[in-house]
């Protein structure tokens, strides 16, 4: 069965530093989302990415993230200065259709512990 | 601010029982509603999907839907242990992003 694959599996890292968490969606779908979750919350919506560009994202997604498709099959998200409240859980997923979340497939999570 | 409202638990029922899960949802432009399965530093898994007022079953699982009163709630027939998890309650207006709820630990003991 095909899958979403995220790397790292876990980071561990300064704040203050960049950290880009990888994704490789399914590779015929077209939508790309990443969510996080912070330990003991909810799964919280990030971000959406259609046509190499972002179409729809949340409050928490503010000028120190980023997301990228730099070459067809990854899609990346970048944390530009980490901070203490960046640590969490973050999932990639990804659907071939738009708003079906029947569709939507979440990878395993990457998981980043800013120190 | 769409919220999505479930009740943290833990809920414990003995193995072969019936776990009854329940989510409320604050936006009536909802239209879909989905119940998740996550195991502890898993990621979510989809388990059931529900567009229509009623019920939708699916093996052991059955997932009632209120429009109406904005209610949501997935019954888990003849509990294993491995079921013992954290269901996590979604809701999607057909934009692109699924709200989540706390999600609702559940307990299942042999």
């Amino acid at each position: 069965e095909p899958e979403v694959t995220q790397t790292p599996s876990h980071q561990v890292t300064q704040m203050g530093q960049e950290v880009i968490l990888r994704c490789v969606p399914i590779s015929n779908h077209l939508y790309f989302y990443w969510y996080r979750q912070i330990l003991g919350q909810k799964v919280e919506f990030l971000v959406s990415f259609y046509n190499n560009e972002i179409s729809e994202k949340s409050e928490i997604f503010d000028d120190q993230f980023s997301v990228e498709r730099p070459d067809g099959s990854n899609f990346t998200l970048k944390i530009r200065s980490t901070k203490l409240e960046d640590s969490a859980m973050y999932f990639c997923a990804s659907s071939p259709y738009r708003g079906n979340g029947n569709t939507i497939y979440f990878g395993e999570g990457s998981w980043l512990t800013v120190v | 601010q769409k919220e999505v409202e479930q009740n943290s638990g833990p809920l414990s029922v003995p193995e072969g029982a019936i776990a009854s899960l329940n989510c409320t949802y604050s936006d009536r432009g909802s239209q879909s509603f989905f119940w998740y399965r996550q195991y502890s530093g898993k990621s979510p898994e989809l388990i059931m999907f529900i567009y229509s007022n009623g019920d939708k079953e699916d093996g052991r699982f059955t997932a009632q839907l209120n429009k109406a009163s904005q209610y949501v709630s997935l019954l888990i027939r003849d509990s294993q242990p491995s079921d013992s998890a954290t269901y996590l309650c979604a809701v999607n207006d057909n934009t692109d992003k699924l709200i989540f709820g706390t999600g609702t630990r559940l307990q299942v003991f042999p």
